[in-house]
């Protein structure tokens, strides 16, 4: 299984774009990057997902490198309840659902 | 997405004693995970819950200390027995293969062990 290496924590002003960057040089071609992000030890909650092209939904846009080997996560506009843990996880090829949790990255959103 | 609820939501429990929590989901879904959040740690994977047979264990977790049920495509237990206070932990649940994104995992709300 593909492995994540993200930074332990990052600072971000309110208000400003939160770039969250996820390294996984070893993802094959037919894995998903997945991201999560956990507020205060509450269940995991999912933001989004991609294989080959960005994405965007309501939370947040996924930025994949053409060699897939990194990501990068934004919140456009952070605000304190931002504040959590972020997960990039590497999710196997279809029919293998399980995910492996690396570190994470612990963000703070400053006032 | 599927709403995922698990009992209890907390619990002190001495040593030696068990106890089991449970997960219930909103739908019906293929696939149910148990996952365990040690203090200041990230997520690990216990057992993949299937329905209709034995769970699948991860390395390092075993059957008879952390026995799990599956008895339909909505419900799934996991029961941390003997306790010890190097269980006290975050147990969460999750379910993938749902409607919408089939493949995408869910998280419950956990379930906050402290055993003394």
């Amino acid at each position: 299984d593909a492995k994540t290496t993200q930074p332990p924590s990052m600072d971000c002003a309110e208000g400003r774009a939160a770039n969250l960057p996820c390294n996984h040089s070893t993802i094959s071609g037919n894995e998903y990057v997945y991201w999560y992000r956990q507020i205060h030890s509450q269940g995991p909650q999912y933001i989004i997902h991609g294989l080959k092209n960005n994405e965007t939904n309501e939370m947040a846009s996924l930025i994949i490198t053409e060699d897939r080997k990194s990501s990068t996560l934004i919140l456009p506009h952070a605000t304190l309840r931002d504040t959590a843990v972020y997960y990039c996880i590497v999710r196997p090829p279809s029919g293998t659902y399980k995910y492996i949790f690396g570190t994470g990255t612990r963000l703070k959103v400053l006032a | 997405s599927a709403v995922i609820s698990q009992k209890p939501s907390r619990d002190i429990c001495q040593r030696g004693t068990s106890l089991t929590i449970q997960c219930q989901v909103d739908s019906q879904v293929t696939m149910m995970f148990w996952y365990r959040q040690q203090p200041g740690q990230s997520l690990t994977l216990i057992a993949t819950a299937n329905q209709g047979s034995e769970a699948t264990y991860e390395s390092g977790f075993v059957i008879d200390k952390f026995p799990i049920s599956r008895p339909n495509l909505t419900f799934s237990t996991l029961t941390v027995s003997n306790m010890s206070p190097e269980d006290s932990s975050i147990y969460l649940c999750s379910v993938a293969g749902g409607q919408g994104k089939a493949e995408t995992q869910y998280f419950g709300p956990g379930t906050r062990l402290l055993v003394l």
